[in-house]
């Protein structure tokens, strides 16, 4: 049982490149999320999705996409990388937790996105 | 939209002691919930406990216990005991029922000094 695994750990881009960053779970959750993380700012909501085949947005959506196309993955596309985008990038998942309500959200590694 | 408030960037805990960690937030929901998370750096995400809104029970895990007080809007994490291994930024963050959206606070980064 691997929990939530990102790949790839480390990337360095130019401006303009695009990239893919995966996230996959092995426990069935229904739910997965996408944030960053900046110094001083927390981790903010990029985007998340509540089922396979559902996306949503949050936070800070602009200059990102995603995909859930099969429930145990999310992807996190960058069309056209800025310097604004480095950051540490987080995925989560969870189950759908009785009566609604979460269940904890357990988090990948990281991926450390350098853009020059 | 929730906002979450640490308003303390840096605190530091002599080892044995006892430290309390504070956060404020802003809702106007009534079915949401509370965590405090741990990052180590290591940069892992570490569940350290959750409190349910509508519980008036203060969560405990261990060494760690929360003071909710729902009508001032505070959850503040009580680290008793205090280890070298707590040395980490913490975060407190909300869930909302409504959109399933978890809001973090900036973070606080806590030393313990030996």
């Amino acid at each position: 049982n691997a929990g939530v695994t990102q790949t790839p750990k480390f990337r360095v881009l130019k401006t303009g490149q695009s990239m893919t960053l995966l996230c996959a779970q092995d426990m069935n959750h229904e739910y997965m999320y996408w944030y960053r993380q900046d110094p001083g700012m927390g981790l903010r909501l990029i985007h998340y999705s509540v089922g396979e085949g559902t996306t949503a947005k949050g936070e800070v959506p602009d200059g990102y996409n995603v995909s859930r196309l099969k429930k145990q993955n999310f992807l996190l596309g960058l069309e056209s990388a800025a310097p604004s985008q480095t950051s540490v990038y987080f995925c989560a998942s969870s189950y759908r937790g009785l009566a609604g309500g979460p269940d904890t959200q357990y988090f990948g590694p990281g991926t450390r996105l350098t853009v020059l | 939209a929730q906002t979450v408030t640490q308003s303390q960037p840096e605190m530091s805990v002599q080892e044995a002691e006892t430290v309390t960690l504070s956060c404020t937030y802003d809702t106007s929901e009534s079915d949401y919930y509370l965590f405090w998370y741990k990052q180590p750096p290591s940069r892992q995400m570490i569940l350290v406990i959750r409190q349910e809104a509508y519980k008036q029970q203060n969560a405990t895990e261990n060494r760690f216990s929360v003071n909710f007080q729902k009508a001032a809007k505070s959850f503040s994490l009580k680290i008793s005991d205090s280890q070298l291994g707590d040395a980490a930024m913490y975060f407190c963050a909300y869930y909302s029922g409504a959109n399933s959206k978890l809001t973090f606070g900036k973070g606080i980064t806590l030393s313990v000094r030996p």
